[in-house]
């Protein structure tokens, strides 16, 4: 057990709609990140959070925005659903941000998209 | 934008051969982790890597970084079932945050 949280662990929903994801970090970790593993893919990250300020962005879609609220668990919004953004979506935290710290994966969150 | 390229993308092995798998990156990586995702589950820390030439061990699994600082691998000696997985480098990127790698997955046939 990491101590990252996630909820929900499944979601199934209908192209069109729109999805929150969410997440708790470990413990005394300040920074967020968010992560899109489609099937048989790798980890495309799409954003960080630390300490409730946007940090970095990656790959992430404009139907995508995320926040980090002031107890520091972090939602990620999903909208206007496509098929294609079926995918595992994971959490990790860290304590610090820039990159020298290790990630904390939570367990992930499976998104289908019918 | 500044990518960490990571090969091979699937490796197949018979238990007992050893597996390598080779991060490379176009720029200087500030330092570069090593995860391992095991089938169904989320990718945990194995190690970090800062300093140039680094090498480092972990029983069977051997973690080096080159002396630039743009690549870097990992070793697994004598593979066993319990090292199947996929393999994700992750490489900070001076002035970035990290990215991770493709990975390299491994199935070991006993």
């Amino acid at each position: 057990d990491s101590g990252v949280t996630q909820t929900p662990k499944h979601l199934i929903t209908a192209t069109g709609q729109r999805v929150t994801l969410r997440c708790s970090p470990r413990s005394g970790d300040l920074s967020v990140y968010w992560y899109q593993q489609s099937l048989d893919q790798g980890l495309q990250f799409l954003i960080q959070y630390y300490n409730g300020e946007e940090r970095a962005k990656g790959n992430i879609l404009e139907r995508f925005s995320a926040q980090q609220f002031p107890d520091l668990h972090s939602e990620l919004n999903l909208s206007s659903l496509e098929l294609g953004d079926s995918a595992l979506y994971f959490c990790a935290s860290s304590v610090r941000s820039g990159g020298l710290d290790t990630q904390y994966f939570g367990p992930g969150t499976r998104l289908t998209v019918l | 934008g500044q990518q960490v390229m990571q090969i091979p993308q699937y490796q197949h092995v018979q238990e007992g051969e050893d597996f390598t798998t080779y991060c490379n990156s176009s720029t200087t990586l500030s330092n570069i982790q090593w995860y391992k995702q095991r089938p169904g589950g989320h990718p945990v820390f194995l190690i970090q890597l800062v300093k140039s030439g680094e090498v480092k061990k972990q029983k069977r699994l051997t973690f080096q970084f080159g002396e630039a600082k743009k690549n870097s691998s990992l070793h697994i000696t004598a593979t066993q079932t319990t090292d199947v997985g996929t393999y994700f480098c992750a490489g900070k990127v001076v002035n970035n945050d990290m990215r991770f790698g493709a990975g390299t997955r491994l199935t070991v046939k006993p």
